[in-house]
């Protein structure tokens, strides 16, 4: 069964880089896709990307520009940057599994990491 | 991008059945998951494919697609059934991308 353990930034300044890195334990790295989703405070989930055992990395639109994932397979750990952040990006920030198939659906979850922009 | 609506709230009466529904133009070609998701906690997937549960989703969870609607069915429902309840699915304009929905606060009384 896949866990994953998730950390980073909590606290940030508008205009300042989110960062926020997630370890996978207890399964395989490859043969599924690494998302990260996030979810305001009271509002619906927002998938914000991918990225597959072979880096290829897949963007929201509304944030690509802004968003950057990698893979550390030796550590078998990835990571999410996100740059220029404003007030519109608190929210709780889950790390996650999806499945590559056809009807891809999402199969593991982190604990989640509230992440506060504020001056 | 598609996109997925969901109605805000419903609310079952403790052993009764209801429908959780999830409409979209991504549903004509691919099959909607669920996920429950309880306050201060990570989501949980119960629903996938035409109508899978993954190991320890109870079996009175049942999916359903219709057209551009998906259904989320909960037969019996349970005072632990009480949730947020989102659909996902890929999206209709990209592969690769995903959506989701925006989310059925699930009221048992």
């Amino acid at each position: 069964q896949v866990q994953l353990q998730q950390w980073g930034s909590g606290l940030l300044k508008p205009s300042e880089t989110l960062s926020l890195t997630c370890a996978v334990s207890g399964g395989s790295f490859s043969g599924s896709s690494w998302s990260w989703i996030r979810q305001p405070p009271g509002k619906g989930l927002e998938w914000i990307g991918k990225i597959d055992h072979s880096e290829t990395t897949h963007y929201s639109p509304s944030l690509k520009g802004r968003v950057t994932m990698s893979l550390d397979t030796s550590k078998k750990q990835f990571s999410l940057k996100l740059n220029s952040v404003t007030a519109a990006d608190t929210a709780v920030y889950f790390c996650a599994r999806e499945t590559d198939g056809y009807n891809s659906e999402i199969v593991s979850w982190g604990q989640g990491t509230l992440v506060t922009v504020s001056s | 991008s598609s996109d997925l609506t969901q109605d805000p709230a419903v609310s079952v009466a403790l052993g009764q059945t209801v429908r959780i529904t999830c409409q979209g133009d991504s549903l004509r070609s691919y099959y909607a998951s669920w996920y429950q998701q309880k306050p201060g906690q990570a989501p949980l997937l119960v629903i996938y494919g035409q109508n899978s549960r993954p190991s320890g989703i109870p079996d009175r969870f049942s999916g359903s697609t219709s057209g551009d609607t998906a259904s989320l069915t909960i037969t019996g429902t349970q005072a632990e059934d009480e949730g947020d309840y989102s659909c996902s699915s890929r999206d209709s304009s990209d592969y690769h991308l995903r959506v989701f929905g925006g989310g059925t606060k699930l009221t048992v009384l």
